[in-house]
């Protein structure tokens, strides 16, 4: 299996400008998870799916931030307009939904490190 | 709610010492609990897990127990390595999962 795919590995931007980060999840795992890791914060939970259904967006920062995730194979973290306090690494993690309860194994992709200039 | 605690860092030591990175946890039910270790510009991967009381988790001579009665999850290693140098995340499943803080290890020559 190649693991968690994420795309672009490195984007650099402006502040203001929109930024796309994508994600395609291991086949056949149902849960799917958005973090971002600082110095200053570590690693934060932004969102994350069960069966491609948003579950739970409390992490997410503010409204700039939206995600996405329109078929099982592939998920969008959208920033609109971008800050340069965004910057950070972004991982995705997929897993498989255990029960009600919990999840079983995280899976992390190589992450997206965003510099917002 | 669920939680995970782990030693702050960093910690520091020479090759071939032994490692304790303390992890303990709350939880109102019966998670699986997981040690992750992320090494420099790459994500975090698996480095072991235990799904019930006094299981062990053991991989690259690292190992940790569920203990149940003192809710703990210390990963161990009785001899430490160069490449040993990472940040070691110890975890719980639940929904979510719940993450420690991290604990940086480097490990010197």
């Amino acid at each position: 299996d190649a693991g968690v795919i994420q795309s672009p590995r490195h984007e650099v931007t402006e502040m203001g400008q929109e930024v796309t980060l994508r994600c395609k999840p291991i086949s056949g795992h149902n849960s799917l998870f958005w973090y971002r890791q600082t110095m200053m914060r570590g690693l934060e939970l932004l969102i994350y799916f069960n069966n491609n259904v948003p579950i739970d967006d409390s992490g997410m920062p503010e409204d700039r931030f939206s995600a996405k995730m329109p078929n099982a194979s592939f998920s969008t973290l959208k920033i609109q307009p971008s800050e340069p306090r965004d910057s950070a690494v972004y991982f995705c993690a997929s897993s498989s939904l255990l029960d009600a309860q919990g999840t079983d194994t995280q899976y992390f992709g190589p992450g997206t490190r965003l510099t917002v200039l | 709610g669920d939680s995970v605690t782990q030693m702050e860092g960093p910690v520091t030591l020479s090759e071939e010492a032994c490692l304790t990175i303390n992890c303990t946890y709350t939880a109102t039910g019966y998670p699986s609990l997981f040690w992750y270790v992320q090494y420099p510009g790459e994500g975090l991967q698996l480095l072991l897990k235990a799904t019930k009381a006094d299981d062990k988790g053991s991989n690259k001579g690292f190992e940790a127990t569920y203990r149940k009665e003192t809710t703990s999850f210390h990963l161990e290693k009785g001899s430490v390595q160069v490449s040993d140098s990472a940040v070691y995340f110890c975890a719980l499943s639940d929904q979510p999962f719940y993450f420690g803080t991290g604990t940086s290890l480097t490990v010197i020559p």
